[in-house]
């Protein structure tokens, strides 16, 4: 009974081709979070969702961008990725925005960049 | 700058006895902290939290206490079993009206519980 739905669990792309990272959610949740976890690193926040608003971290680079059709689904996209940019993409999810708002997480996907 | 610390990569325990993994922060404005739950292949699982108006929570054999002054959590596990092997990862909020719900992670603690 998964609830945060990663796909795929591993992604192989080439320096500088577009590749694009899949998000759904079952548990009709109103914010919608995407991390990138280097190795031996922690998960940093790259942006979130609330509903249909989008809110980058400052210190997100431009190549990274995000798209969030409707409630269920997110999807991150690196337009051309670099090399440095092969890590864990863990997508979250949270009823609402509050501090004490649980996020949940799906599993991951691992990206490589060859 | 690593705003939330964890400066164990690694802790190795025997069954039944206490696990006490450790946290600090620099941030004063976090006044939320968790730690979540990571096994291989999974993602990470929200374990237990505590807000800054208090010094301890427990919830059965988790028990996670802060002290605000020293800015320092920790988490201990009694007793310890096999199945708590996995990546303890802390993580902090800050305080915030309708700014987002923002947590900062440390680099976790790989907990290994030995029979």
């Amino acid at each position: 009974d998964a609830m945060v739905i990663q796909n795929p669990r591993y992604q192989v792309t080439q320096f500088g081709k577009p590749v694009t990272l899949s998000c759904s959610q079952t548990l009709n949740h109103n914010v919608m979070y995407w991390y990138q976890q280097k190795s031996s690193q922690a998960p940093k926040l790259l942006f979130h969702y609330y509903d249909k608003d989008f809110n980058n971290e400052a210190d997100t680079p431009d190549n990274f961008q995000s798209r969030r059709p409707n409630t269920s689904f997110c999807f991150l996209d690196i337009r051309s990725p670099g090399l440095g940019d092969a890590a864990m993409y863990l997508c979250a999810t949270s009823r609402e925005l509050g501090s004490t708002d649980t996020q949940y997480f799906g599993p991951g996907t691992r990206l490589t960049v060859l | 700058d690593q705003q939330v610390k964890q400066n164990s990569p690694s802790l190795s325990v025997q069954e039944g006895r206490i696990s006490i993994l450790n946290c600090d922060y620099t941030n004063s404005m976090f006044d939320y902290f968790l730690w979540y739950k990571k096994y291989p292949a999974e993602g990470p699982t929200f374990l237990i939290s505590i807000s800054s108006i208090k010094d301890k929570n427990e919830d059965g054999r988790f028990t996670v206490f802060l002290n605000k002054s020293a800015k320092h959590l920790s988490l201990h596990i009694v007793p310890s079993q096999p199945g708590d092997s996995a990546v303890y990862f802390c993580a902090a909020s800050p305080r915030l009206t309708g700014g987002g719900n923002k947590l900062t992670f440390g680099t976790g603690t790989q907990l290994k519980v030995e029979l």
